[in-house]
């Protein structure tokens, strides 16, 4: 059973949009939660962490976290086609020692 | 500040061969993992270290992998017998671990090819 989960897309969206991205995972012990931008061919980058219940925004980024539901959420508002990365779903996970446990990632294209 | 680095950015090799791939960590990071990435895919765990301590390794992990990270700063991995399946992208990242809540940062990755 793949631990965490992501619609692989691709997703669509125009410029100016909010993209919305989506994640879900298995592990209920899992404690941190991020999100990482690749572009094709280059290595993932952090973009967003977060670690409690709700909402986190960092400029144009909200990360939202519902552990109840297992549920985690990246939104991407004004988005720009320098957005368009495949951006992936990232957990601590007890049975790699915490070490992060990634999804498939999800596939966003930003059209013009 | 430099980031992660690893060395070499490619690696062509052919079947049957061993292949030695190097990530120097961010500096003052205590922990390093090693990822591989196939195409399509998310990283894939492989190990990580806590120092020079290797604390984890993937249970699908073959025993053609080891790694290490002997003084607790740079650190190796080598594949033994390499196989046309190996070829993917390994990555390595660095962390200032204090708890579970700690982000982590990827080097520039080492592309490998087997053929």
């Amino acid at each position: 059973q793949k631990e965490v989960e992501q619609n692989s897309g691709p997703l669509s969206v125009p410029e100016g949009a909010i993209a919305s991205l989506n994640c879900t995972y298995s592990d209920r012990g899992s404690q941190s939660f991020f999100w990482y931008r690749q572009y094709s061919g280059k290595s993932p980058e952090l973009i967003m962490s977060i670690y409690s219940n709700g909402d986190k925004e960092d400029g144009r980024f909200t990360a939202q976290l519902n552990k109840a539901s297992q549920y985690v959420s990246l939104l991407i508002r004004d988005s720009q086609p320098s957005d368009s990365a495949t951006y992936l779903c990232a957990v601590n996970g007890r049975d790699s020692g915490y070490a992060l446990n990634f999804g498939k990632g999800t596939s966003l294209l930003v059209t013009p | 500040d430099t980031g992660v680095s690893q060395n070499p950015r490619h690696k062509i090799t052919k079947r049957g061969q061993n292949v030695t791939f190097r990530c120097d960590p961010i500096s003052e990071h205590n922990r390093l993992y090693w990822y591989r990435q196939t195409l399509g895919q998310g990283p894939e765990f492989l190990t990580y270290f806590q120092n020079e301590a290797q604390l984890e390794k993937s249970r699908l992990l073959s025993d053609r992998f080891s790694a290490e990270r002997p003084k607790g700063s740079f650190s190796t991995l080598e594949i033994q017998r390499t196989e046309q399946g190996d070829s993917a992208m390994y990555l390595c990242a660095s962390s200032n671990y204090r708890d579970r809540n700690t982000e982590a940062f990827f080097g520039q990755g080492t592309r490998l090819t087997v053929v």
